[in-house]
């Protein structure tokens, strides 16, 4: 039980386009989500949180406009780059939280891996 | 503020020897989770172990020990006779109700990637 997954699991874009990240959560329903980002050799850093059915909550620093979030459903979220440069390219990672669990549990997606030419 | 510290960047040992890596904490709340992930090449986490902050048992899986002490604010992993199979980056996680406001989140040490040579 608990599986997340992200599609697609690595994706090149050219610069100035926009790609969206899915994370679903496959087997349970999840009530709050997270992405995170990760550069090469660097830890991760989380960008955003979501709830089903409201807006994101973005971390300091993180460009709201350029990272759009969407959380549809109970299930799946997604994350839009838009007009991505070179400096996006990184690992995304998304986690999730089951709503019938303690909300210290989170579990994460296989992430995804962009790189913008 | 919470934070994490792994002040080991990267580790370096030889097949079959023991290996700990180090985790320390800051957290204002007193009910927070401790967690370490393993990172393969492949970037996928693997979850490894979570400890809240009322138990400070220490836990034994296999190869894998974990030592909490609440004293040091440190919560250390050690890996007993490792394994090429067992190099990896390592993050050492924690989690509180961030700011009294009930959502967890987590915030992750910088990593220890470890190399272990056949």
């Amino acid at each position: 039980g608990a599986v997340v997954s992200q599609h697609p699991s690595w994706v090149i874009c050219k610069s100035g386009t926009s790609v969206k990240i899915e994370c679903r959560s496959l087997d349970f329903q999840a009530t709050t989500m997270f992405w995170y980002r990760q550069f090469p050799k660097q830890s991760l850093m989380l960008m955003a949180t979501s709830n089903e059915g409201s807006k994101a909550t973005y971390e300091q620093g993180v460009e709201k406009d350029k990272f759009l979030i969407n959380h549809a459903s109970l299930t799946l979220s997604t994350l839009t780059v838009t007009s991505a440069h070179p400096e996006d390219s990184s690992f995304y990672i998304c986690s999730a939280r089951d709503r019938g669990l303690p909300s210290y549990e989170q579990y994460f997606g296989p992430g995804t891996r962009l790189t913008v030419t | 503020a919470q934070k994490v510290t792994q002040a080991q960047t990267e580790i370096s040992v030889v097949e079959k020897e023991d290996v700990t890596l180090d985790c320390v904490y800051e957290t204002r709340d007193t009910t927070y989770y401790l967690f370490w992930y393993k990172q393969p090449p492949s970037g996928e986490l693997v979850f490894l172990i979570r400890r809240n902050s009322f138990d400070e048992q220490n836990e034994i899986s296999g190869r894998y020990s974990w030592n909490f002490q609440k004293s040091t604010s440190s919560f250390n992993f050690t890996i007993t006779a490792s394994q090429v199979v067992d190099s990896a980056v390592y993050f050492c996680a924690l989690s509180d109700p961030t700011w009294g406001s009930g959502t967890y989140k987590y915030i992750f040490g910088t990593g220890t990637r470890l190399k272990v040579l056949a």
